[in-house]
């Protein structure tokens, strides 16, 4: 198994591109995530989606939009790139939550990408 | 909604023990977990408590404390390796439980 894979790695940017990162998982699971983190900060979450076919906004989703194209990939695009959006971006994977169980509560994280935008 | 506080940086030497403490406000509670951050690296998930009491892996634990909001990571016989960044982490009422909702992070720097 993979796990989660993300690509590109490295990405660099003029401010007003355009470009699309990629996410895919191979564990079946029903929640993809995407995450930025800033230099020495914690995660803050674009968008998330709890299943196949449905994706809502996390706490900073302007200025991106995402597909979740199938089960297994979730992809995150930058319309109009601008320099505040300099970022390592995370995509992330778990089973669906359950309430009251652990299920869910592991997320497992891809490499990350680190893109900058001039 | 929900915040968790957690000291910015926490310091050490190796083969000594320290305590990561991480507090919480949620308006709905179901557990707490915590992560690790290498730098230049993923998270990586290290623990999940979600009743009250002390949860064992190895050389770390995890305890809760639901009445006091609380929790913390415990790391024993520190190594050099243990040197990165720790974050804990809720689940958020607010979207129906679907998402985590992590604390700014606790830097441990591990000196020989």
């Amino acid at each position: 198994n993979a796990g989660v894979t993300q690509t590109p790695k490295f990405q660099v940017l003029k401010t007003g591109q355009s470009m699309t990162l990629q996410c895919a998982q191979d564990m079946n699971h029903n929640s993809m995530y995407w995450y930025r983190q800033d230099p020495g900060m914690g995660l803050r979450l674009i968008y998330y989606s709890a299943s196949e076919g449905t994706t809502d906004k996390g706490e900073v989703p302007n200025g991106y939009n995402v597909s979740r194209l199938n089960k297994r990939e979730f992809s995150l695009r930058l319309e109009s790139a601008a320099p505040s959006q300099t970022s390592v971006y995370f995509c992330a994977s778990s089973e669906g939550w359950q309430g009251g169980t652990s299920t869910g509560y592991e997320q497992y994280f891809g490499p990350g990408t680190r893109l900058t935008v001039t | 909604g929900q915040s968790l506080e957690q000291p910015s940086e926490v310091t050490a030497v190796e083969g000594a023990i320290v305590q990561i403490n991480c507090t919480y406000q949620t308006s709905g509670f179901y557990g707490l977990s915590w992560y690790q951050q290498h730098d230049g690296g993923a998270p990586t998930f290290l623990s999940y408590n979600a009743l009250d009491g002390l949860e064992e892996t190895g050389r770390f634990s995890s305890f809760l404390s639901r009445s006091d909001s609380y929790g913390y990571l415990l790391l024993q016989e520190l190594q050099m390796k243990d040197s990165a960044s720790y974050f804990c982490a809720v689940r958020d009422r607010g979207t129906g439980f679907q998402k985590l909702v992590f604390g700014t992070g606790t830097r441990l720097l591990v000196s020989p």
